[in-house]
């Protein structure tokens, strides 16, 4: 079974300024897709960025762009000038490629909690 | 619009009453998922629907049920609630193939007591 671990609870940044979040999986399958989602306060899951496995380029949507390491199992998100509106808990989610009941489902992360100070 | 709707999105009730929570999706999607999210524990999937009448358990099924009658509508079921049920729920659907994006319902947070 596929498990994607957070190792950080809560992040801070100042506006404007640069945040990494961490996110780490375990698999045995070769293609797949992983996810970061965002929860504000109103609990809307939102799907900030995607990565498909067979990819090498790393995805980017406006200031989030992630660092995707296949061989080291590591999916990051970055975030470029942090904003008030970044606040939010951020999940990294793996879904398998294979078309089928149990491995369409999502895996999720534990999730890490962004501040954003001004 | 697009969308994944689910009501109630809040709800207070007491231990063993049957409930309903609904799901509707308008994206003629064949794939649709419940998950719970509790704190520290991220989102486990409860159950799953494939497409019209195709369901399955997914990772914490115990005390849910399920039904898939239309393939927009795809319902979660509490026959008698317990209070470690209490959690905050969401509904998904997607395509079966294809972006495997899943979209999500608004959630809904329910207390038992």
């Amino acid at each position: 079974a596929q498990t994607v671990t957070q190792s950080q609870p809560e992040m801070s940044v100042q506006e404007a300024e640069t945040v990494t979040l961490s996110c780490t999986y375990d698999t045995s399958e070769s293609d797949y897709y992983l996810f970061w989602y965002k929860q504000p306060p109103s609990r809307q899951m939102i799907l900030v960025i995607r990565q498909e496995a067979y990819k090498q380029q790393n995805a980017t949507e406006n200031r989030f762009s992630v660092n995707f390491q296949k061989a080291a199992k590591s999916f990051s998100l970055k975030i470029s000038d942090s904003q008030l509106g970044d606040a939010a808990m951020y999940f990294c989610a793996y879904r398998s490629a294979v078309v089928s009941g149990t491995a369409s489902k999502l895996t999720f992360g534990t999730g890490t909690r962004l501040q954003v100070t001004l | 619009e697009a969308q994944v709707t689910q009501n109630p999105r809040y709800l207070i009730t007491v231990t063993g009453k049957k409930l309903t929570v609904t799901c509707s999706q308008n994206m003629n999607h064949e794939y649709m998922s419940w998950y719970r999210q509790d704190p520290g524990l991220g989102l486990r999937q409860i159950y799953y629907s494939m497409n019209v009448e195709v369901t399955d358990k997914g990772d914490v099924p115990e005390g849910y049920k399920v039904s898939r009658k239309e393939k927009r509508n795809f319902p979660l079921i509490l026959e008698s609630p317990s209070p470690n049920q209490t959690s905050l729920y969401f509904c998904a659907s997607s395509l079966k193939e294809g972006t495997y994006e899943q979209y999500f319902g608004p959630g809904t947070r329910l207390t038992v007591t």
